[in-house]
């Protein structure tokens, strides 16, 4: 069974930047989308970001169209995600997960069921 | 922006049944997830294109959709069961939108 191992819990300044890695084990991502999702604390869940690491294809929301990048990583089955320009707002929980995708009518990727999910990454922003 | 709305909370009985609703514009044409959150951990999906059970997930755990409203249905709810659940669809810009979540209390 595939797991999802993330990095480790991050303190940055405003304005900086964070990476937050997540690496497969037990499995390839090769026929799966990975995506973000991040919990603020004590608030519900916020999807980021997508990418098919196949096709290097990636998927913003619109809140962080700019200021989220994801990349993928084939040859170490990781896949990262670059936050720029953090705010105090950026503190959170940074979960990855699996997802399955499909093409809809239009040819667009859509990701399936996030069915796998990382152990989650602390991003704490303070000066 | 698009929303999903949830109850904030749903106490049940153990061994009673709990709905847990999931109201949205865009799920007449859209899938419903559903996802289980306890308290540190990550989120577990509980159930995929509205009524798929994933493997090891309780039968005791059901879905639906109609019209613009998705149910979650835990039946015969037990203590194990406690925890935040969030619905999950696609709006039409794209992106995969989270409801605010229900804290399912076990008493």
């Amino acid at each position: 069974q595939m797991q999802l191992v993330q990095s480790g819990a991050e303190v940055k300044k405003p304005g900086s930047s964070v990476r937050v890695s997540c690496k497969a084990s037990g499995g390839t991502f090769t026929t799966y989308a990975v995506t973000w999702v991040r919990q603020a604390p004590g608030q519900g869940l916020e999807w980021v970001a997508g990418i098919i690491p196949l096709y290097g294809t990636t998927t913003y929301a619109q809140n962080f169209q700019g200021s989220v990048t994801v990349t993928a990583d084939e040859a170490t089955n990781t896949v990262n995600m670059e936050l720029s320009s953090l705010r105090y707002e950026d503190t959170a929980v940074y979960y990855c997960a699996r997802a399955d995708y499909y093409y809809d009518s239009s040819g667009h990727p859509r990701l399936d069921a996030f069915d796998i999910w990382g152990q989650g990454t602390m991003v704490t922003v303070s000066s | 922006s698009y929303e999903l709305t949830q109850a904030p909370s749903v106490s049940v009985s153990p061994g009673q049944t709990a709905r847990i609703i999931c109201s949205g514009d865009a799920l007449p044409k859209q899938y419903a997830y559903w996802y289980q959150q306890k308290p540190g951990q990550a989120p577990v999906l509980v159930m995929s294109k509205d009524i798929e059970r994933p493997s090891g997930i309780p039968e005791r755990f059901s879905g639906s959709r109609s019209g613009t409203t998705a149910t979650l249905t835990i039946s015969g709810a037990q203590a194990e069961d406690e925890a935040d659940y969030y619905c999950q669809s696609l709006d039409s810009s794209g992106d995969y939108v989270f409801g605010s979540g229900t804290k399912v209390t076990v008493l």
